[in-house]
């Protein structure tokens, strides 16, 4: 199984900073990495897909990047809608498997 | 817009059974493959199953293979999970998600969420 890691477990900025989140992978899984954002009571909202594609309606504040075992996602400019937890998900062998999250805090 | 609505959920004793539905409105349901993810209360997620568009294959996590089955009905656009010998630490708000579609085939995303049914598992 593979296993994501992501740092730091807590992020604490204020509105129009520059956020960066990290998640790194036990074993190589070349691009196929997925960032998803949750916010409380809420299901979880694809943001990111295939390590930088960005999903359907996602803002271009909303970056990923990487390969291999490290990734990132960034926000350029953070907004106060953007305070959530934040998970990567791998998708290059079964078990998918998720990371523990990022919560970003104000 | 992509609705899907899930149903099922409650509170059942240890090695009891339960199924899940989740009806799907808004996209061609039999073109897209189908998950369900989990989340225990205050706690990450974690892929649960997925199934194929037409049903000919499925996938399980490691934690529900052998009791949980994945299945669809594509005529009623409505994906199942079967629940068996449940346990304490299947507690949880099960998430439907399709999977999202890109360069011709389906991929290990999850594009559109519904909004989860909560199954408890307690005596």
């Amino acid at each position: 199984e593979i296993v994501l890691t992501q740092s730091p477990a807590t992020l604490s900025l204020s509105p129009g900073e520059r956020a960066t989140l990290s998640c790194r992978a036990s074993q190589s899984i070349t691009r196929y990495l997925a960032w998803y954002q949750q916010k409380p009571g809420q299901a979880p909202r694809l943001l990111i897909y295939e390590a930088s594609n960005r999903a359907t309606g996602i803002p271009a504040r909303f970056s990923g990047s990487g390969s291999g075992t490290d990734f990132t996602l960034t926000i350029s400019s953070l907004e106060p809608e953007d305070f959530a937890v934040y998970y990567c998900q791998q998708r290059s062998s079964w078990p998918y498997t998720f990371g523990q999250g990022t919560k970003l805090d104000i | 817009e992509v609705q899907l609505l899930e149903s099922g959920g409650g509170l059942v004793q240890p090695g009891g059974s339960l199924r899940l539905s989740c009806v799907a409105s808004g996209f061609t349901f039999n073109s897209y493959a189908m998950t369900w993810v989990r989340q225990a209360p205050g706690k990450g997620l974690e892929w649960v199953s997925t199934i194929t568009a037409s049903g000919g294959s499925t996938y399980y996590g490691d934690s529900v293979k052998g009791r949980f089955t994945i299945s669809r009905d594509n005529s009623k656009n409505t994906l199942f999970l079967q629940m068996n010998s449940l346990r304490a630490e299947d507690t949880a708000v099960y998430y439907c998600a399709n999977n999202l579609q890109y360069g011709g085939s389906w991929s290990g995303y999850f594009d559109s969420w519904g909004q989860g049914t909560l199954v408890t598992v307690s005596s």
